[in-house]
């Protein structure tokens, strides 16, 4: 299995600008979840879903923010727009059935800076 | 609503030094726990999991970690480090069946001198 695949790794773009991160889970899990990490907050969940329907949006910071996951083998997460203080790295990851139970695993995140 | 405490954010230990990295969590039923490490520019893995059972569960690396109702700990050790283990190590726990989410810590940044 290859994992939780994020992409892209890095991603640099201006203030103002729209962002898409892209993450693919691991094949039969059925939960995924966005994580911010910043060294300030730490790691923040910024939503998840369950068999690609949102669960819980509570951590999505404000409205430039959305997620979607059209199936069960990819999601995005698209900040429109950017802006500076949304510079972190952002993790994907995914879980057999609820992640409060097995765990989760990982993707290798996506560093964006916003300039 | 669950928590979890990692009192320390920056350990430095020897080469070879024996390690413990310290966990609390808050949570009113038996907690599902889990360590997790962050090498740099990666994302995290999951080191060891305890549900039920034995206290002292062993996972990946040569980690172990122990869990003591008592003080709602779930502390991880390792006898003997190497300069390899040198990473940020995170603790979570979940409310177990039935529930979606991991709860974090702020993580402990562990150093490892040669």
């Amino acid at each position: 299995d290859a994992g939780v695949i994020q992409s892209p790794r890095h991603e640099v773009t201006e203030m103002g600008q729209e962002v898409t991160l892209r993450c693919k889970p691991i094949s039969g899990h059925n939960s995924l979840f966005w994580y911010r990490q910043t060294m300030m907050r730490g790691l923040e969940l910024l939503i998840y879903f369950n068999n690609n329907v949102p669960i819980d949006d509570s951590g999505m910071p404000e409205d430039r923010f959305s997620a979607k996951m059209p199936n069960a083998s990819f999601s995005t997460l698209k900040i429109q727009p950017s802006e500076p203080r949304d510079s972190a790295v952002y993790f994907c990851a995914s879980s057999f059935r609820q992640g409060g139970s097995y765990g989760y695993t990982f993707g290798s995140g996506t560093r964006l800076t916003v300039v | 609503a669950q928590s979890v405490t990692q009192p320390d954010i920056h350990i430095t230990v020897s080469e070879g030094a024996s390690l413990e990295l310290r966990c609390n969590y808050s949570y009113g039923a038996t907690p599902y726990l889990f360590w997790y490490v962050q090498s740099p520019g990666q994302g995290l893995q999951l080191l060891l999991k305890y549900f039920s059972g034995d206290t002292l569960v062993q996972g990946i690396k040569g980690f172990e970690a122990e869990f003591k109702r008592s003080q709602s700990s779930f502390n991880l050790r390792k006898p003997s480090v190497h300069w390899s283990d040198a990473a940020e190590y995170f603790c979570a726990v979940g409310a177990g069946a039935g529930s979606y989410q991991l709860t974090f810590g702020k993580g402990t940044k562990l150093s490892v001198i040669p």
